[in-house]
């Protein structure tokens, strides 16, 4: 059984773009949330998707936005990029149902730069 | 709101050493608590999670146990091998539902011969 799939997996982008990154959970997982990963905050919640409806967003600018289609595939949208920006954007994905154990399954990520 | 702390790294031990990870947490309720490892340039993996108070989490030689008086859930491991060198993260999911993580800051694990 695949992973959860991120790309890219690196990426350099300058500031003032704006930057699109994907995620494949796992086959059969119905939720997928996206977290951002920093030397100085550490692991923070950005925001989570089950059924291509938003369940759930952590506290980061409105310039961060995400959606999820039918077949489970999230993205997440960062507009008019900050230097402080720069971060492994990791993805996670969790079974649904009776499948469901409390776990989430993540990607290996997608490493940002913004210069 | 829910918070976790756990002890600053690095953490540098010699192989065969006993470790001990602190991790405390604040939560209204009952949360769900749980370790996450992190090898280099890799995503994050679950190492092992408890879901009630007094539960004892077990994997690959590590425990830890849900602490509900002391608000706890220290990770253990009797004898580390070089290959357990990574980042560790203590996680608290509440029980509002859905899927969000509240992690620790995280602490660097470095086993040495």
């Amino acid at each position: 059984k695949a992973g959860v799939t991120q790309t890219p997996r690196y990426l350099i982008k300058t500031r003032g773009q704006q930057v699109t990154l994907s995620c494949s959970p796992i086959s059969g997982h119905r939720s997928v949330s996206w977290y951002q990963q920093t030397p100085g905050q550490g692991l923070q919640f950005l925001f989570e998707y089950f059924s291509e409806t938003q369940r759930n967003k952590g506290n980061f600018p409105g310039r961060f936005s995400g959606r999820q289609f039918s077949n489970s595939r999230s993205e997440m949208n960062v507009s008019t990029l900050e230097l402080g920006d720069s971060a492994l954007y990791l993805c996670a994905s969790e079974p649904s149902g009776a499948g469901r154990t409390g776990e989430l399954f993540f990607g290996e990520g997608s490493r940002l730069t913004v210069l | 709101g829910n918070s976790v702390t756990q002890m600053e790294g690095p953490v540098t031990l010699s192989e065969e050493a006993f470790l001990t990870i602190n991790c405390t947490y604040t939560a209204t309720g009952y949360p769900s608590l749980f370790w996450y490892v992190q090898y280099p340039g890799e995503g994050l993996q679950l190492l092992l999670k408890a879901t009630k108070a007094d539960d004892k989490g077990s994997n690959k030689g590590f425990e830890a146990t849900y602490r509900k008086e002391t608000t706890s859930f220290h990770l253990e491991k009797g004898s580390v091998q070089v290959s357990d060198s990574a980042v560790y993260f203590c996680a608290l999911k509440d029980t509002g539902g859905g899927n969000k993580l509240t992690f620790g800051t995280g602490t660097q694990l470095k086993v040495e011969l």
